[in-house]
């Protein structure tokens, strides 16, 4: 089966970077990907990452260590549209994708 | 391009009755998904298809069911609706290929009294 760990509820201000970390216990791993999920919205793809290090995409980044499994996710310069939910999932090896809980972030002026 | 569709946009359902969440998608991703997505709890998995004419369990199937005739589409139904249905639902569809990203659905908001 599989664990997914993130925290409930985060805050940070407008401007600051913001860390959401992810922990994970799997069965199998086939990759680790990012959404944002606006309230009442569908979730959307930010990131991917399958091997171990940081990829980087604008304002977003994200990173994976497959032998700690940890990923975290690092958004810079922020913006009052970020706030949302940021919900790390875990691909099995049946192509299947478990999601953790999700992170509400919320950007203060 | 549309992308992925779903209809209805919400329902408010009496317990017993069934009903068919309908999914559409224009990408000719070969992957769908169903999800339900409860406060407290993230998206769980009810059902996929990784390629028309075949449909696997998730980790909540119970209570739906699932049928995949062509690329396009992917109806869930209800057959006999309970209040602990009540959610918003999600479908979803991926490429097979290096990432299967999964593509989201605006949702459904269901309501079972």
């Amino acid at each position: 089966g599989q664990n997914i760990d993130q925290p409930t509820e985060m805050t940070a201000t407008e401007g600051a970077i913001v860390q959401i970390n992810c922990t994970y216990q799997t069965s199998g791993f086939n990759g680790l990907f990012w959404y944002q999920q606006h309230a009442g919205e569908a979730p959307t793809f930010l990131s991917y990452n399958v091997l171990d290090g940081l990829e980087e995409k604008g304002r977003f980044s994200s990173f994976l260590s497959r032998s700690k499994g940890y990923s975290y996710l690092l958004l810079k310069e922020l913006q009052m549209k970020d706030s949302a939910s940021y919900l790390c999932a875990v691909r099995d090896s049946g192509y299947a994708l478990n999601f953790g809980k999700g992170t509400s972030l919320l950007v203060t002026p | 391009t549309a992308g992925i569709t779903q209809a209805p946009t919400s329902q408010i359902l009496a317990a017993g009755r069934s009903m068919t969440l309908r999914c559409t998608q224009d990408m000719r991703h070969n992957a769908m998904y169903w999800y339900r997505q409860d406060l407290g709890l993230g998206l769980r998995l009810i059902h996929y298809s990784n390629t028309a004419g075949t449909t696997g369990k998730g980790e909540v199937p119970d209570g739906y069911s699932v049928s995949r005739a062509n690329t396009d589409d992917f109806p869930l139904t209800l057959a006999s609706a309970v209040p602990s249905q009540t959610s918003v639902y999600f479908c979803a569809s991926a490429e097979r290929g290096s990432t299967d990203t999964q593509y989201f659905g605006p949702g459904t908001r269901l309501t079972v009294l």
